[in-house]
């Protein structure tokens, strides 16, 4: 696609259970990000892949969250057992490579817990 | 951990003013980027100036870098209402941190009078 692609919209969901978050990066690029935002706030990095290297799980806040990538292409960040506090907007990004300069960002997923 | 930080936090001018938003970060770079986000929106990116340089332009936007100062700002001349905004810096190639040496400031949230 044209753009860095993320789905759901908006997702509203009931406390405990679980969510996936897609995203779908511009093709050819090798670097995706996940951030998190609250409302009002700055973005909170959550995971980095970079081509077939192992992840940069460093900023996923427990271990409900999860994130993998598919064949260098599509990834699912999955939220398990809900919590209010989870709800925010779940912003992906993608380029070119490593440290490669501009990142292009998906509209967010917007996600609302109960 | 976040190595920007944008100051203000918050700015309201009249329309056709100029407007000035200022990023300081703490370890060495390899470029600084900013971002605009709509309301509701993924961001976009702005410009981009490498460590070695000092100023960008790019129509309206002047970007100015200060490596002794570890300090960035970002000048929108002629203010528009669809400027309105929130502004975010990134610096690129820190340290100190995941998402492979990318960090978001907090950003300042811009408000344009018509």
């Amino acid at each position: 696609g044209a753009g860095v692609s993320q789905s759901p919209s908006n997702k509203v969901t009931e406390k405990g259970k679980d969510v996936e978050l897609r995203c779908d990066p511009i093709s050819g690029h090798t670097a995706l990000y996940w951030y998190r935002q609250s409302l009002g706030q700055g973005l909170e990095f959550l995971i980095y892949f970079q081509g077939n290297s192992a992840p940069d799980k460093s900023g996923l806040p427990s271990d409900r969250f999860s994130a993998e990538r598919t064949g260098g292409s599509v990834s699912t960040l999955t939220i398990q057992r809900t919590q209010q506090e989870d709800s925010a907007v779940y912003l992906c990004a993608s380029r070119v490579g490593r440290r490669t300069g501009e990142l292009f960002f998906g509209e967010g997923s917007r996600l609302t817990v109960l | 951990s976040q190595q920007g930080e944008e100051d203000p936090q918050a700015l309201s001018i009249q329309e056709g003013e100029n407007a000035t938003m200022n990023c300081s970060y703490k370890t060495s770079i390899n470029n600084l980027q900013w971002y605009r986000q709509n309301s509701g929106r993924g961001l976009v990116h702005l410009i981009l100036i490498r460590s070695n340089e000092r100023e960008k332009h790019s129509g309206r936007l002047r970007v100015t870098l200060d490596t002794s100062k570890k300090s960035s700002s970002l000048l929108i001349t002629a203010s528009r209402a669809a400027d309105t905004a929130s502004y975010f810096c990134a610096t690129d190639g820190g340290s100190g941190g995941g998402a492979d040496g990318l960090t978001f400031g907090k950003g300042t949230h811009l408000i344009i009078q018509p």
